[in-house]
C-alpha cells in the first residue's frame, strides 16, 4: 500500500541551528502535504499546508519565516525549523493525499526534534 | 470551525471486555471522519474512516464505527480487546472540498489494557 516516510525518526540540534525535515510519499504522486505538530502528551496540530509548486499555506499562529516549508515534487515536502530554540522541541508529523477524492490520507512516521 | 471532542483521556479495560471509544465532533457540512491509532513515538496508523453510505464502518484489528448524525458522534467499539491494542486513539473530522486532507483531531484517548 501506499507509504509515507519521514526523515530523520530523530533529531538533536543546538539553540539557535536549523534542521530540515523530509516527508516522501513512496508509491504515489501526493499533490498536497500536511505538517502537524504534537508537543508531548498532547494532540496533533495542524501547521501548515504544502502545495506542489506553490507556496505553502500556514494556519493561524504558525510563523512562517521559522518553519519553512518547500514542496518541490510530487513525491517531497520538506519542512526546515529555522533558528531552533528549546521551545521547537517535539513531534513534527506530515501526511500526504493523492489526487482527487476519496483517497485515503497517509501519516508518516514522524519526527522527534529536540533543541539543547 | 470544525471541532472534535475525545471526552475521555484515559480509559482503562481488561483484555477480552468490549470496548467503546467516544467521539463528538461539530462541522456544519457533511463531514468525513477518521480513526487513527498512535503506538508511544510512533506515528498514525488509520484504523478506518467514513466519507459517505453504511453508517458503520468496519476497520482494521476487529474495529468498527457508528456514525449517527443524530448526536455528531462517531464511537469507536471492539468486542474484545486485546493487550496489543493499548495505544492511544485520536478521532479526526476532515472536510470536503478544496480543504480535503486538512484535519482537525481531537485530544485522544489513551487505552490501557489490564491482563
Amino acid at each position: 500500500g501506499a507509504v509515507v516516510s519521514q526523515h530523520p525518526s530523530r533529531v538533536i540540534c543546538k539553540s539557535g541551528t536549523s534542521v530540515k525535515i523530509e516527508c516522501r510519499s513512496l508509491d504515489f504522486q501526493a499533490t498536497t502535504m500536511f505538517w502537524y505538530r504534537q508537543f508531548p502528551k498532547q494532540s496533533l496540530m495542524l501547521m501548515a499546508t504544502s502545495n506542489e509548486g506553490s507556496k505553502a499555506t500556514y494556519e493561524q499562529g504558525v510563523e512562517k519565516d521559522k518553519f519553512l516549508i518547500n514542496h518541490a515534487s510530487l513525491t517531497l515536502s520538506t519542512l526546515t525549523v529555522t533558528s531552533a530554540h528549546p521551545e521547537d522541541s517535539s513531534f513534527y508529523i506530515c501526511s500526504a493525499k493523492g489526487t482527487g477524492y476519496g483517497n485515503t490520507i497517509y501519516f508518516g512516521e514522524g519526527s522527534w526534534l529536540t533543541v539543547v | 470551525a470544525q471541532s472534535v471532542t475525545q471526552p475521555d483521556i484515559h480509559i482503562t479495560v481488561s483484555e477480552g471486555a468490549s470496548l467503546e471509544l467516544r467521539c463528538n465532533y461539530s462541522y456544519g457540512a457533511t463531514p468525513y471522519l477518521f480513526w487513527y491509532v498512535q503506538s508511544p513515538g510512533q506515528g498514525l496508523q488509520l484504523l478506518l474512516k467514513y466519507f459517505s453510505g453504511d453508517t458503520l464502518v468496519q476497520g482494521i484489528k476487529g474495529f468498527e464505527a457508528e456514525f449517527k448524525r443524530s448526536q455528531s458522534s462517531f464511537n469507536l467499539r471492539k468486542p474484545s480487546v486485546h493487550w496489543s491494542d493499548a495505544a492511544e486513539y485520536f478521532c479526526a473530522v476532515g472536510e470536503f472540498g478544496t480543504s480535503y486532507g486538512k484535519l482537525t483531531f481531537g485530544q485522544g484517548t489513551i487505552l490501557t489494557v489490564h491482563p
